[in-house]
């Protein structure tokens, strides 16, 4: 079946600019997050979606970074001015339900470069 | 703050060789573990998922143990192939809305 889709796949952007990050989870997933990938780093988590709320958004940087997900399917993650230090590949990851058994499934990522 | 290291952060075998992998954390009370593979350029593809009350789990050729109380997890993958090459992640979540807390990777080359 289909799996964790994200697009664009590269953007890149001139600083100050507003982008927007879209992921697609498994279809009947309820439990989204959206990560932060630095090169050589391991991924930082952001934000987790359980249906339509966002239940968490600690690990959001700053207010220039927001995301929904309106249906409880499709999220957007929403970066307001960028700026260059925004640079990073974002994952998306989405689970069955929010139980301690279930893996993550993740997207192949939005790679975002700010000029 | 939950840290998560990885030791090493590069390993280079031939083909064949067993592969062992090291997770270690600071925060023992976690819900899960996960070990996940990475390709240059993609995503992460989970490999193993053990849960807390969990000593190991096992697919195929790998392996993976938990030691909690000394915050500890070893990756095993058994007669390595050039396949195997990649970047290997751990992860734990010691929260309710299982967040996953990764270490930065171990790049594993496997030579033909």
């Amino acid at each position: 079946g289909a799996g964790v889709s994200q697009t664009p796949s590269n953007k890149v952007t001139e600083k100050g600019k507003y982008v927007e990050l879209r992921c697609d989870p498994i279809s009947g997933h309820t439990a989204l997050y959206w990560y932060r990938q630095s090169l050589g780093q391991g991924p930082e988590f952001l934000i987790y979606f359980q249906g339509t709320g966002a239940a968490d958004d600690s690990g959001l940087p700053n207010d220039r970074f927001f995301a929904v997900r309106p249906e409880g399917s499709v999220s957007t993650l929403k970066i307001q001015r960028t700026e260059r230090g925004d640079s990073a590949v974002y994952l998306c990851a989405s689970s069955l339900y929010n139980l301690i058994q279930d893996t993550q499934y993740f997207g192949p990522g939005t790679r975002l470069t700010v000029l | 703050k939950q840290e998560v290291t990885q030791i090493p952060a590069a390993l280079s075998v031939p083909e064949g060789e067993n592969l062992v992998l090291n997770c270690s954390f600071t925060d023992s009370a976690i819900y899960n573990l996960q070990w996940f593979r990475q390709d240059p350029g993609k995503g992460l593809t989970s490999l193993l998922l053990i849960q807390s009350s969990q000593r190991e789990q096992t697919s195929g050729r790998l392996n993976a143990s938990l030691d909690k109380s000394s915050g500890r997890s070893t990756l095993y993958i058994a007669a390595s192939q050039p396949g195997d090459s990649a970047t290997y992640l751990c992860a734990v979540s010691t929260t309710n809305d299982y967040k996953l807390s990764f270490g930065a990777g171990t790049t594993v080359t496997v030579r033909a």
